[in-house]
């Protein structure tokens, strides 16, 4: 099945600093989502990514698919941008996402 | 937007016993559902695919008579998990297609707010 690493797993960063988020996966997908996990456990929706590029406020996302990996771009980071951050990608005749290995961001004051 | 809830949010039980957790499409129908389970300090594993009207579709590893999954309307899924064991406990959480999809592949999920399983 599809493997899916996301780097780095561990990151910790100063308010308002910026940072990079990556995903690669290891065969062609036609979904892929981009997760925050707060701390209750809730997946809040960031991106519906499968290919090109998205942004919605601080946060944007591209996927090249023709090489297999997505990034995840956070600008002025608050704390409250701190939690787990997943990719998830499908692929094939079924809509089953595949969670990558997740990114765990703390950002301190 | 799509909402998808769960219940019971929390749930502690003691070995040996049954609990069932319910999966809502609260403002869509869903024809296909998916449930995850979740472990401390680790990603989420797809369990199976429930399919309204059939049979479940299990991933390979889950126990399907332990793991039983009822997709009895377009809008509700259940997990029932038999005979629990202090090693099933671990955060479940379901997810869905949202509305104006034929929920194939392509599409976009919403997931419930998860539910929290301790077995003592």
């Amino acid at each position: 099945g599809i493997q899916v690493e996301q780097s780095p797993p561990d990151l910790i960063l100063q308010e308002g600093a910026n940072s990079t988020l990556r995903c690669n996966f290891s065969d062609s997908v036609n979904n892929l989502q981009w997760f925050h996990q707060n701390p209750w456990g809730q997946l809040i929706n960031l991106f519906y990514i499968p290919s090109g590029t998205k942004q919605n406020g601080r946060l944007s996302a591209t996927t090249v698919a023709t090489e297999r990996y997505s990034l995840l771009y956070i600008s002025s980071s608050q704390t409250t941008d701190s939690g787990v951050y997943f990719c998830a990608v499908g692929g094939g005749a079924t809509n089953k996402l595949i969670f990558g290995t997740g990114t765990l961001l703390a950002v301190q004051p | 937007g799509a909402v998808v809830s769960q219940h019971p949010s929390r749930v502690i039980c003691k070995s040996g016993t049954s609990v069932k957790i319910e999966c809502r499409s609260l403002d869509f129908q869903a024809t296909t559902m998916f449930w995850y389970r979740q472990f401390p300090k680790q990603s989420l594993m797809l369990m199976a695919t429930s399919n309204e009207g059939s049979k479940a579709t299990y991933e390979q590893g889950v126990e399907k008579d332990k793991f039983l999954i009822n997709h009895a309307s377009l809008t509700l899924s259940t997990l029932t998990v038999t005979s629990a064991h202090p090693e099933d406990s671990s955060f479940y959480i379901c997810s869905a297609p949202p509305p104006g999809t034929s929920g194939g592949w392509g599409d976009t999920q919403y997931f419930g707010p998860g539910t929290r399983l301790t077995v003592l």
